[in-house]
């Protein structure tokens, strides 16, 4: 089983907003990662998680607040977002951060108006 | 910069012939490899990995690595109309603790039936 979860999967928000988006993974796997993708570009990496430490934060804007409250589950709380931050949320995740391989959750398509 | 680069297409090739899809990479340390299949609106599917020079199959779908010319592909046989989607290649990024990957822009690829 290579699933990962992600909720909600789709979400419209204003910019003075509060949300999260949720991701769970039954794996095992130890890393973690938040993915940012627009529209016909690849994902941009945001975040990584290793054994529930946060071991790279891609110089992201503090308005996305990423969060691994055990090992399966990984969040990221957004608050005062801007309407360029609209895109496809994608959260993976691997057996650890060595060179293994990642698997994607489905996403979630964020609207900010 | 640690840049992948792929031919973005749209390439199209007619039912029940041979997908070429090419990836170059610009860090020489790089150990793993990976082809992901993203249909529009969806997220990334991973088709293929591979770590060693030579090919790699699986089914109809074919990877070739040569990391002395830095050139990563894929072939897809019997092409069908299900396999048009973006097929991103993405390159493990060598060096540090941290392990992240890099990926290309994509290649767009549409079998006409």
């Amino acid at each position: 089983d290579t699933e990962v979860t992600q909720t909600p999967k789709h979400l419209v928000m204003g910019m003075t907003n509060k949300k999260s988006l949720k991701c769970e993974q039954h794996m095992g796997h130890r890393a973690m990662y938040w993915y940012k993708q627009k529209a016909k570009k690849p994902p941009e990496l945001m975040f990584v998680y290793s054994y529930e430490k946060l071991s790279i934060n891609e110089s992201v804007p503090s308005r996305f607040s990423p969060e691994c409250p055990n090992s399966s589950l990984l969040n990221l709380h957004l608050h005062a977002l801007q309407p360029e931050d609209s895109a496809l949320y994608l959260c993976a995740s691997s057996q650890d951060t060595s060179t293994d391989t990642q698997y994607f959750g489905p996403g979630t398509r964020l609207t900010v108006l | 910069q640690k840049e992948v680069e792929q031919n973005s297409g749209p390439l199209s090739v007619p039912e029940g012939a041979i997908a070429s899809l090419n990836c170059t990479y610009s860090d020489r340390g790089s150990q793993s490899f990976f082809w992901y299949r993203q249909y529009s609106g969806k997220s990334p599917e991973l088709i293929m990995f591979i770590y060693s020079n030579g090919d790699k199959e699986d089914g109809r779908f074919t990877a070739q690595l040569n990391k002395a010319s830095q050139y990563v592909s894929l072939l897809i046989r019997d092409s069908q109309p299900s396999d048009s989607a973006t097929y991103l290649c993405a390159v493990e990024n060598s060096g540090g603790s941290n392990y992240k990957l890099t990926f290309g822009k994509g290649t767009l690829l549409t079998v006409n039936p």
